[in-house]
């Protein structure tokens, strides 16, 4: 079975130009979650997604930040304009009925985001 | 807030030394505690979890055991391997905030053959 896939693995852009990260999470998985992974840091969420509706977004920098999960399957992380301190990597991860806490969450490879 | 504190490395050890990860928490209510890893270049994976009190998960020769009287979930290996060589996160998360992953700021191991 197909993990979560992510794309681009890799981006580097200049300041204030515009960047969008996709997520395909693993089939049947209704929750789906970005967080971001500053460099020697552990990740921090950004956005939950269950089913189409954003439940958790109270991290995302709204001025910037934009994601969307149309049709409750796959997933765009928008960030216009990038900023210098954007450099990241913003991973997608998902999960199957996230009512019990235990529940495992699996993660993509990331997409790592370099911005000069 | 719920937070995760986990000693700070790199941790340089050589191959099959004892591996202790020290990991301790602060949460309201009754957590999940994981670990994931990280492997270079690759993204995290679930190496493992428990979700109660006392509750001891393994996977590929790691322990941990959820302390619930020490706030603890410390990550332990009886002998590396070169290829244990990782990031080791651990993290919590609680049923009231649905699937939302708390890490801690993650350990570099190093096995040198």
């Amino acid at each position: 079975e197909a993990g979560v896939v992510q794309s681009p693995r890799y981006k580097i852009i200049e300041k204030k130009q515009p960047v969008a990260f996709w997520c395909n999470p693993i089939s049947g998985h209704n929750t789906l979650y970005w967080y971001r992974q500053n460099l020697g840091q552990g990740p921090e969420l950004l956005i939950r997604y269950e089913n189409e509706e954003a439940v958790d977004d109270s991290q995302l920098p709204k001025d910037r930040f934009s994601a969307e999960r149309l049709k409750g399957v796959d997933s765009t992380l928008k960030i216009q304009p990038a900023e210098l301190g954007d450099s990241a990597v913003y991973l997608c991860a998902s999960s199957y009925n996230p009512a019990s806490s235990g529940n495992t969450i699996y993660f993509g490879e990331g997409s790592w985001l370099t911005v000069v | 807030g719920d937070s995760v504190t986990q000693m700070e490395g790199p941790v340089t050890l050589s191959e099959e030394a004892f591996l202790t990860i020290n990991c301790t928490y602060t949460a309201t209510g009754y957590p999940s505690l994981f670990w994931y890893v990280q492997y270079p270049g690759e993204g995290l994976q679930l190496l493992l979890k428990a979700t109660k009190a006392d509750d001891k998960g393994s996977n590929k020769g790691f322990e941990a055991t959820y302390r619930k009287e020490t706030t603890s979930f410390h990550l332990e290996k009886g002998s590396v391997q070169v290829s244990d060589s990782a990031v080791y996160f651990c993290a919590l998360s609680k049923g009231a905030a649905g699937n939302k992953l708390t890490f801690g700021g993650g350990t570099r191991v190093l096995v040198k053959p």
